[in-house]
């Protein structure tokens, strides 16, 4: 167990429909991590958020969004969804600050399925 | 932006022998190489990391070399077992923590 929790673990939902995927990090970590990964494919970086702020971003969609709260879980939001949005949706987590680079502890994933 | 390049994509070894994964990158700036190991359904886990003032790091059976001026590095797994089978990503990461993984590489131990 990497002490990150995602919910739901899997998720079905029809093309058009708006999702949210929950990230709780590990305790006392500041960045949040947000990953795609297609079937057989690999880690698509999304977004990064240290303490409450977007730090940088990835090939995140436009229908994609994502915030990080006080309390320092984050949501990540996917809006009209469409069938190539299925895939698995990891969170990270890493608990230095945005100026030293360290490990990111994966949490088990979202699989979501758009039918 | 960061390109990080991995191969090669699958790799099949016999037991006991040698494997090696290669990634180069494109970002000067990137300053810290972690490896994942990601088993079937299950979600990526560190193995190996290494940061740009190393050459080469090493734990057990497996090492990790890092060439700045050429912007690569590799991961290498010695004696090989069937439980080192599964899908290996490299990863970089640079300004602003941004990360950019490798597309994989599935690795096949053969009993």
């Amino acid at each position: 167990d990497s002490g990150v929790t995602q919910t739901p673990k899997h998720l079905i939902t029809a093309t058009g429909q708006r999702v949210t995927l929950r990230c709780s990090p590990r305790s006392g970590d500041l960045s949040v991590y947000w990953y795609q990964q297609s079937l057989d494919q690999g880690l698509q970086f999304l977004i990064h958020y240290y303490n409450g702020e977007e730090r940088a971003k990835g090939n995140i969609l436009e229908r994609f969004s994502a915030q990080q709260f006080p309390d320092l879980h984050s949501e990540l939001n996917l809006s009209s969804l469409e069938l190539g949005d299925s895939a698995l949706y990891f969170c990270a987590s890493s608990p230095r600050p945005t100026d030293m680079n360290t490990e990111a502890f994966f949490g088990q994933g979202t699989r979501l399925t758009v039918v | 932006g960061e390109n990080v390049e991995q191969h090669p994509s699958t790799l099949s070894v016999q037991e006991g022998d040698s494997a090696v994964i290669k990634c180069t990158y494109s970002d000067s700036a990137s300053n810290y190489f972690p490896w994942y190991k990601q088993e079937l359904g299950k979600r990526p886990q560190l193995i190996i990391d290494i940061r740009s003032n190393v050459g080469e790091k090493k734990d057990q059976r497996i090492a990790v070399t890092l060439n700045k001026t050429a912007k690569h590095f590799s991961l290498h797994i010695t004696e090989t077992q069937p439980e080192d089978s599964a899908v290996y990503f490299c990863a970089a990461t640079g300004g602003y923590q941004k990360v950019t993984f490798g597309i994989g590489t599935k690795l096949q131990v053969i009993p």
